[in-house]
C-alpha cells in the first residue's frame, strides 16, 4: 500500500513564478491536509479538504495560496507571484477520517 | 488555542539506551489527543505513537511508548534501546483550534544516537 505521495520533492522557483505541488493520498483516504514548515520549526496547518471541497482554510494566506482537491487527480496547492519568504517545507497529509495523519515525504520550495 | 511545548532544543543517548523525549500541552478541550512524529534528516514526517486522554493505559508501539501524566499535562516520548537509526528530529502534536484535525506542532528535539 503506498503511501502518501508527493511531488516535485525539490521546487525552485524565481520570484513572480508559480509553484503547483501535488499531493496523492494513501488509497482510501479521502481526507487531505496541507502543512507548511519554515526552518527549524514545526508544522503549520494551512489547510483541510476532502473531494471537491475545502472544509477549512484558517490557515491558509489570503492572497496568492490556493489548494484544491479535485474529484480526479491529486490534490494541489498553489502559489501564484512566489516571494522568498514562501521558501519552506510544505507537506501533505492524509487520512482516512479526521483521525491519524499520515504525511507525504513534502516539496523543499526554494525561492531565488 | 492549544499549545505544544518541547523544552528540548537537542537530546544525545548512547546507543542500546533509553531516552525520554518531554512534551507539556495545554488545551481546554476534555477529549484530545497526543500525537508523536519523527522527522530523519531525509526530511519525511512519520508517525510514531498516538495516545488519546481518555485511554486508560500508557501507549506502546515497539520500542516507542508513552509516558502520559493527564494531571501534569505531559506526554512524553520514551525510546527503548536506541538504534543510530533514531537520530532524529521528533514532533509532539495534537488537534486544536477547536477541530480535531488542525494538528499543532511543538517545535521539536533534535536526538543524536552516539554509537
Amino acid at each position: 500500500n503506498a503511501g502518501v505521495m508527493q511531488n516535485p520533492r525539490h521546487l525552485v522557483r524565481r520570484r513572480g513564478q508559480e509553484a503547483r505541488l501535488r499531493c496523492s493520498p494513501m488509497k482510501g483516504h479521502s481526507h487531505v491536509y496541507w502543512y507548511r514548515q519554515l526552518p527549524e520549526e514545526g508544522l503549520k496547518f494551512m489547510v483541510y479538504l476532502q473531494k471537491e471541497n475545502i472544509i477549512d482554510e484558517s490557515g491558509m494566506p489570503k492572497e496568492r495560496f490556493s489548494a484544491e482537491f479535485p474529484k480526479e487527480g491529486p490534490s494541489i496547492l498553489r502559489i501564484q507571484q512566489v516571494v522568498r519568504g514562501d521558501s519552506a517545507a510544505y507537506f501533505c497529509a492524509s487520512s482516512p477520517a479526521t483521525e491519524t495523519q499520515y504525511f507525504g515525504p513534502g516539496t523543499r520550495l526554494l525561492v531565488l | 488555542a492549544q499549545k505544544i511545548t518541547q523544552t528540548q532544543p537537542g537530546m544525545f543517548v548512547q546507543e542500546k539506551e533509553a531516552v525520554t523525549l518531554d512534551c507539556t500541552y495545554d488545551t481546554s478541550d476534555p477529549s484530545y489527543g497526543l500525537f508523536w512524529y519523527k522527522q530523519p534528516s531525509s526530511g519525511e514526517m512519520i508517525f510514531l505513537i498516538y495516545q488519546g486522554s481518555y485511554d486508560q493505559q500508557n501507549a506502546t508501539e515497539g520500542r516507542y511508548s508513552l509516558n502520559f501524566q493527564k494531571a501534569r499535562k505531559s506526554a512524553n516520548l520514551v525510546i527503548s534501546a536506541s538504534q543510530l537509526g533514531d537520530s532524529a528530529m521528533y514532533f509532539c502534536a495534537m488537534p486544536g483550534g477547536g477541530s480535531n484535525y488542525k494538528l499543532t506542532f511543538g517545535k521539536g528535539t533534535l536526538l543524536t544516537v552516539n554509537p
